[in-house]
């Protein structure tokens, strides 16, 4: 199946920085993302579309100033969390789906990111 | 707003006993997928139904499309060990390329 990389797994900062987490499809191109947070022991809240070459989609009550999302190019998208603060540390989680090889819609989960802001 | 509800939260079951999760949708899906995620990992990709009344076997795992399209259950027998892990059904209204709204998820541990 389709591979998607996720970078950094884990990752402590200061409150107040902004930390960049990357999503990468390794063996297709992907014109969507989208990015998930998940808090423990609850499902995963898809928080944004990331479209390529154009402005990801947010889902209602997510600050897109606070969460920035830049998908460059058909293999990349990142999420940046600027200013972050202790009630922002989740796991963040990206996915592609592989269109059109992967003719079910399929999502295609990467490893996840977990942010702890001190 | 279109929600999925799944339930239970949190099912402990006892080695080789069944296991089965319930997903319903208020409003008619386009299909339906479901993932598992194990402890500390990602979720993966099970399996998608499409078609009203659907039944999909894989192994010790089947899974059923309600004939109205709008519940849809997993049901895995005789749990094994390896099969620990979150289970989430996954929603979509807008056919194959629909964004997917996920249920909460059921927990399951397996006692050996």
């Amino acid at each position: 199946g389709a591979v998607v990389s996720q970078h950094p797994s884990r990752v402590i900062c200061k409150s107040g920085t902004s930390v960049k987490i990357e999503c990468r499809s390794l063996d297709f191109q992907a014109t969507t993302m989208f990015w998930y947070r998940q808090f423990p022991k609850q499902s995963l809240m898809l928080m944004a579309t990331s479209n390529e070459g154009s402005k990801a989609t947010y889902e209602q009550g997510v600050e897109k100033d606070k969460f920035l999302i830049n998908h460059a190019s058909l293999t990349l998208s990142t999420l940046t969390v600027t200013s972050a603060h202790p009630e922002d540390s989740s796991f963040y989680i990206c996915s592609a789906r592989d269109f059109p090889r992967g003719a079910t819609g399929e999502l295609f989960f990467g490893e996840g990111s977990r942010l702890t802001v001190l | 707003g279109q929600q999925v509800m799944q339930i239970p939260q949190y099912q402990h079951v006892q080695e080789g006993e069944d296991f089965t999760t319930y997903c319903n949708s208020s409003t008619t899906l386009s299909n339906i997928q479901w993932y598992k995620q194990r402890p500390g990992g990602h979720p993966v990709f099970l399996i998608q139904l499409v078609k009203s009344g659907e039944v999909k076997k894989q192994k010790r795992l089947t899974f059923q499309f309600g004939e109205a399209k709008k519940n849809s259950s997993l049901h895995i027998t005789a749990t094994q060990t390896t099969d620990v892990g979150t289970y989430f059904c996954a929603g979509s209204y807008g056919g194959s390329q629909g964004n997917l709204i996920f249920g909460k998820g059921t927990k399951l541990s397996v006692k050996p």
